[in-house]
């Protein structure tokens, strides 16, 4: 079946390091998004990509970084710049350029915990 | 700017009764709407969307909503509630002509009580 998977499902991480979350998509979309979710925050856009080796800042991309070297992945990688990094991480991909183009297909999210 | 507005944070229902989520949007032109179910701990599935023509739209597990342009807004609705409906909704609006900027609401958690 085609889908978004992300790994891993939770991640510990002490204060200072520098961590990778994976998002992986078989639906052959060419967009791809990572979105920050707070309780009672809804979604927050970190980056988004609509092709290979390019990628733009969404509203919070401070202390995050992604590459898009193959349409299937979009990594992000959370640094130690962040200030506040706690929190659930949702891969998203889309179409692009046509009526099917903003509805998004989500992964099943990665929560990440800063001890 | 674009904004999205669920006034309301919590609703409870009881099992049977019928519901109505609110959203208001504000955007100069007319949006793309989408109404996204999540459960806990699980990443968001589309419900709904309204992208042009009939007002009212229908969706999957017996949803709908209604665009009222004249109001900015796109109720969810649902007769009949189930137990298996408790979880957080959100309301979103696109862009018609940028495929990057979806606007999310702030969710709208739904208790079922039996």
């Amino acid at each position: 079946d085609g889908g978004i998977t992300q790994s891993p499902k939770y991640l510990f991480r002490k204060e200072g390091q520098n961590v990778t979350l994976s998002c992986e998509q078989n639906l052959n979309h060419d967009a791809m998004y990572w979105y920050r979710q707070d309780p009672g925050q809804g979604l927050r856009l970190i980056y988004y990509s609509q092709i290979v080796n390019d990628f733009q800042k969404g509203d919070i991309a401070e202390g995050y970084s992604v590459s898009r070297e193959k349409k299937e992945s979009f990594p992000l990688t959370v640094t130690s710049a962040q200030k506040n990094p706690t929190a659930f991480y949702l891969c998203a991909s889309s179409i692009v350029g046509s009526s099917g183009a903003n509805v998004l297909t989500f992964g099943a999210g990665s929560r990440l915990t800063v001890l | 700017a674009q904004s999205v507005t669920q006034p309301d944070i919590h609703i409870t229902v009881s099992e049977g009764a019928s519901l109505e989520l609110r959203c208001n949007y504000s955007y100069g032109a007319t949006p793309y709407l989408f109404w996204y179910v999540q459960s806990p701990g699980q990443g968001l599935q589309l419900l709904l969307k309204y992208f042009s023509g009939d007002t009212l739209v229908q969706g999957i597990k017996g949803f709908e909503a209604e665009f009222k342009r004249s109001q900015s807004s796109f109720n969810l609705r649902k007769p009949s509630v189930h137990w298996s409906d408790a979880a957080e909704y959100f309301c979103a609006v696109a862009d018609m002509n940028r495929d990057d900027k979806i606007i999310f609401g702030k969710g709208t958690r739904l208790h079922i009580l039996p």
